[in-house]
């Protein structure tokens, strides 16, 4: 199975500030990484697809990159309504999995 | 637009059984594979199984393999979960979510809001 270790768990941040989440694979998956954020009582949302590839309606701060094993999600310039818990996810292989997730909080 | 609307979620012992249902609207269903995934209280989320557009093939996480069933009737647009000998670890929200791809999987784009599967005594 394929562990995927994302850091940091928790991160606290300001308005407009950059913030950077990571995802690292327990062995190489290619590009087949993807992206969701889940508001709190809501289901999860797909942000990014295949590391780097934008979705349709997603706000262009969102923006992800790597491959084989790291990976990176950048939210630039953050607003308060992406306060939300992220995942990575692989569909590289079975099992599917996902990653522990990161809430990020807005101060 | 996507719609996907999960029921039969509720409250059944453990040994029991449970039959969930995601009812899909927006787009073409036959066309699509589908994915379950469940969250338990408070965690992350987890994969349970998948299923190809034309149910001819399914894939299960180890944790649920020979308890869970997934199916699918493509002429009334809904995917199923036949969930038995059901344990306390299996208390979680139940997601149904669609695959872009039909024989191969590629990632779940939309989610319905859940159902609550709650194993208790």
């Amino acid at each position: 199975e394929i562990v995927l270790t994302q850091s940091p768990d928790f991160q606290s941040v300001t308005p407009k500030e950059k913030v950077t989440i990571t995802c690292r694979a327990s062995q190489s998956i290619g590009h087949s990484l993807h992206w969701y954020q889940q508001k709190p009582d809501q289901s999860p949302k797909l942000l990014i697809k295949y590391a780097s590839q934008s979705i349709s309606g997603v706000p262009s701060r969102f923006s992800g990159s790597g491959s084989g094993t790291d990976f990176t999600l950048t939210i630039n310039s953050l607003e308060a309504e992406d306060a939300a818990t992220y995942y990575c996810h692989q569909s590289s292989n079975l099992p599917l999995t996902f990653g522990g997730g990161t809430r990020v909080e807005i101060k | 637009q996507v719609q996907l609307v999960e029921s039969g979620g509720g409250v059944v012992q453990p040994g029991g059984s449970l039959r969930l249902s995601c009812a899909a609207s927006g787009f073409t269903f036959r066309n699509s594979g589908m994915h379950w995934v469940r969250q338990a209280p408070g965690k992350g989320l987890e994969w349970v199984a998948f299923i190809w557009h034309d149910g001819s093939n399914k894939y299960y996480a180890d944790s649920v393999r020979g308890r869970f069933t997934i199916s699918r009737d493509n002429s009334k647009n809904t995917l199923f979960l036949q969930m038995n000998s059901l344990r306390a670890e299996d208390t979680a929200i139940y997601y149904c979510a669609n695959d872009p791809c039909a024989g191969n999987i590629c990632y779940s784009i939309y989610w319905g809001q859940g159902t609550l599967v709650s194993v208790s005594s």
